[in-house]
Order: C-alpha cells, then structure tokens, then sequence
C-alpha cells in the first residue's frame, strides 16, 4: 500500500516568489494535516482538513499561506510571497477520521529553502 | 494544551535496552499517551500510544504510571536504526483537542 506522497522533495527559490506543495494521502483517509517543522524543533501544526473542509487553521499564517483540498482527496499548500524564515521542512500527514487513537501516517516532506 | 516534558537527549549500546521517560503532569483524564519517532530526513512514524495499561507492540512497550502522570517508551534491546528523536505527546478528545502537538522530543543515540 503506498504511503502519504509529497511533492516536490526539495524546492530552492528567491524570497518574495511563490511556491506549492502537493500531497496525496493514503487512500480512504478522511482527515489530513499539513505541519512546518524547523531545523531542531518538533513539527507544528498549521491546518488540519476532514474531508474538503478545514476544520482547524488556526495557526496557519493567512496573510501568506493557502491550502485546499478540492474533493477531499489531494491538497496543496501554498506560500506567496515566501519569506527568509519560511526555509524549513513541510511535513504532510494523513489519518482515518476523527480518531483520538487513531495513527498518523506522515510523508516525507517537502524541503523548502528560501535564498 | 496538555504539556509533555522530556530530557533532550539519551544515550544507548547497541543491543541493550532503553528507557525514554516522559513527564505530563496535566493530563487529563481522556487523554491518550501517544509516541511518534522521526529517523533522520523522514517524516515522524507511529509508534505506541496508551490510556491507563501498559502497551506492548512488535516495536516497543509503553510502561505508565499508574496516576499517569508519567509514562516511559521500552526498547527492548537497541538497534541503530533506532537512533531518532522521540516524541511524547498527549492527544485528547474532539476538535484541536485531537489534534498532534509535537514538542522538542528527546534525540536518541544509539553506539555500537
């Protein structure tokens, strides 16, 4: 069975440019997060969808930062215009719906650098 | 949000067992202990997670206290590819109370 997949793996740009990540999660998973880690630090949360809506965005930098996730399967988050502190690791996670025990399953992640 | 804390680092043999302590001091009676690992340059896995008994599964056990106030990850016996940051993290009922809060975890060196 595959895992969570996200694209790209690594990603270089200047700052003030956009920038996209992508993530498709186990199939069946009803519920998907998308978390920021940086270098040294735990991961932390910034949305969390069950199916199409998101449900928690509470620590999600609206001002620059989007996400959706159109049919409740797929979702991108995107970072414009991309900021010298935004260089880190964008961890994307999905798991069966509204478990308090249930497993996270986690995908590589997307390293992003901002120059 | 309920708080973990755990020491920054440990260190173990290869082949011998290690205890990872996990202090929560706050939690609430409907919160589930959970542990997640993170090996380097991959996304955190799954690897135990608790109520009130201790727990065991084909990669660790979970030992907790009985006022639960703490609670301790087993290895059994060490691999280096066992060398990562663990993560303690309470996970409680519905709505963001559910949701994973990571904190700085405790990174695990495992020497031949």
């Amino acid at each position: 069975e595959a895992g969570v997949v996200q694209s790209p793996r690594y990603k270089i740009i200047e700052k003030k440019q956009p920038v996209a990540f992508w993530c498709n999660p186990i199939s069946g998973h009803n519920t998907l997060y998308w978390y920021l880690q940086n270098l040294g630090q735990g991961p932390e949360l910034l949305i969390r969808y069950e199916n199409e809506e998101a449900v928690d965005d509470s620590q999600l930098p609206k001002d620059r930062f989007s996400a959706e996730r159109l049919k409740g399967v797929d979702s991108t988050l995107k970072i414009q215009p991309a900021e010298l502190g935004d260089s880190a690791v964008y961890l994307c996670a999905s798991s069966l719906a509204g478990q308090q025990t249930g497993e996270l399953f986690f995908g590589e992640g997307s390293r992003l650098t901002v120059l | 949000d309920a708080k973990t804390t755990q020491p920054n680092s440990m260190e173990s043999n290869e082949e011998e067992p290690v205890h990872l302590p996990c202090n929560h001091s706050t939690i609430s009676g409907t919160d589930y202990i959970h542990w997640y690992r993170q090996l380097p340059s991959q996304g955190p896995e799954y690897v135990i997670h608790g109520l009130t008994s201790n727990v065991n599964n084909r990669m660790a056990s979970l030992a907790i206290a009985e006022d639960r106030k703490s609670s301790t990850l087993i290895l059994h016996r060490a691999t280096l590819r066992d060398a990562a940051v663990y993560y303690c993290i309470l996970r409680g009922g519905g709505g963001s109370q559910g949701n994973l809060i990571f904190g700085k975890g405790t990174k695990l060196s495992v020497k031949p």
